[in-house]
């Protein structure tokens, strides 16, 4: 079954500082990978996703995320953070055939220090 | 692009009674949807997944009797917390999953409701 690592609880940043949140992944066969970014009380957005192509994944409100097929990872990244992207942000994981289930990290809460 | 609208945002409701929360995809056909529940400052918790015009799939140790899912259009889905007590206090969201011809659904993205926050006195 597919699975997905968020090591990290809470990452903390200076805005205007480039921000970074781990994802690792576990998927028979080639994975679909999202990002999806969720504030306080309400839904989850979608911030963006690696399907097939250019390994490097440009996203919504400037975010982008790299896949790294050796390291199984998805990590996703922000050049320049800003007070607003503080929010909690999960990784998800479905596999491209077979077993369609999306399977989300725990979440990582981002805290942009202004 | 996608929209999933969830009602009510907000309920609260005495011990017992029960509650009822609508996902409605607003501009596609949602073949599935699915319910999840959100603890504070933890991941989503997949209760079910509902499958238009059939009975829904609930997942291990969510009790099918309390969360009643029903999957009556294309359109809309329903959870429906029976005889509710403050340990059911949470919030639920729901997403849809399309089918069709809706392009942006067929690599499994999944769109999400707003979620109910729901609190049992």
């Amino acid at each position: 079954a597919q699975s997905v690592a968020q090591p990290e609880d809470q990452v903390n940043v200076a805005e205007g500082n480039p921000l970074t949140v781990k994802c690792t992944y576990s998927v028979s066969g080639n994975p679909y990978l999202f990002w999806y970014v969720q504030y306080p009380n309400r839904g989850l957005q979608f911030l963006l996703k690696y399907i097939t192509g250019d390994n490097l994944v440009k996203g919504s409100y400037g975010f982008e995320a790299e896949f790294n097929k050796s390291q199984t990872s998805f990590h996703l990244k922000k050049p320049s953070a800003l007070v607003s992207d503080s929010a909690l942000y999960f990784c998800a994981v479905r596999a491209s055939h077979g077993n369609n289930r999306l399977a989300f990290g725990k979440g990582n809460q981002v805290v942009v220090i202004p | 692009g996608a929209v999933v609208s969830q009602h009510p945002s907000r309920v609260i409701c005495k011990s017992g009674t029960s509650v009822k929360i609508e996902c409605r995809s607003l501009d596609f056909q949602a073949t599935t949807m699915f319910w999840y529940r959100q603890f504070p400052k933890k991941s989503l918790m997949l209760m079910a997944t509902s499958n238009e015009g059939s009975k829904a799939t609930y997942e291990q140790g969510v009790e099918k009797d309390k969360f009643l899912i029903n999957h009556a259009s294309l359109t809309l889905s329903t959870l429906t917390v029976t005889s509710a007590h403050p340990e059911d206090s949470s919030f639920y969201i729901c997403s849809a999953r399309g089918g069709g011809q809706a392009r942006p659904l067929s690599t499994g993205e999944l769109f999400f409701g707003e979620g109910s926050r729901l609190t049992v006195l």
